[in-house]
């Protein structure tokens, strides 16, 4: 089982769309989460942390569910400018602190 | 400007030439990594450094060394290239704080081995 997985997708939704993804991760003592965003031969960028009650930043949302290893990302209102990869992030304790990457999903909003 | 640099952006090269990848940082952190990245397979990582004196092996280190010439900057060299080399490379830079803090990267170095 890989450590950290994500759909790949594509997601193709239309404008306006609510669309969520989920991330799973093997290691139940990862410490904390995080969405990056990546456009396409771009470098990733941060777009949220995840924290255990949830946080929310305009049309973004970011849930942890501890018990079943999985963060999610709820977009709201999908805009052209949201098509792109979300890499899922996750880091390890310790003092290399390692980080894992997903994959990523890709999502591709539709006029 | 950039926080963080790298150069070249783009390289093609033959099988067996040596290539070095440069990064600088203006951001005054300590930790720094290389990665590559490859279509499904996500970001792995090369190699990774703490400090001046401080260079770690990442998941995939084989047929890369680094060095670490000062805090702002980490170069990562390929000896003798190889096809299976050829991937997109990321270099990137991490603050300190209680979960480590977001990681800042490079605009990317696109590598070709012919």
């Amino acid at each position: 089982r890989k450590e950290v997985e994500q759909d790949p997708g594509p997601f193709n939704v239309p404008e306006g769309a609510t669309v969520a993804f989920n991330c799973t991760y093997s290691n139940s003592a990862s410490q904390s989460f995080f969405w990056y965003r990546q456009d396409c031969r771009k470098e990733p960028k941060l777009l949220m942390s995840v924290y255990s009650s949830g946080n929310e930043d305009g049309r973004f949302t970011a849930q942890l569910n501890r018990a079943s290893q999985y963060i999610s990302l709820l977009i709201r209102d999908s805009k052209l400018s949201d098509s792109a990869t979300y890499l899922c992030v996750v880091n390890m304790p310790g003092g290399y602190q390692k980080v894992t990457f997903g994959t990523g999903t890709k999502l591709q909003v539709i006029p | 400007d950039a926080d963080v640099t790298q150069t070249p952006r783009n390289r093609i090269t033959k099988t067996g030439k040596r290539i070095m990848l440069e990064c600088s940082q203006t951001k005054g952190h300590d930790r720094m990594y290389w990665y590559r990245q490859d279509p499904g397979l996500g970001l792995r990582l090369i190699y990774y450094s703490f400090d001046v004196k401080d260079i770690n092996k990442g998941e995939i280190s084989d047929g890369y060394s680094v060095s670490r010439q000062a805090q702002a900057k980490f170069s990562l060299s390929l000896e003798s290239a190889i096809p299976n080399q050829t991937a997109l490379y990321f270099c990137a830079t991490r603050g300190t704080g209680r979960d480590g803090g977001e990681l800042f990267f490079g605009e990317g170095s696109r590598l070709t081995v012919l």
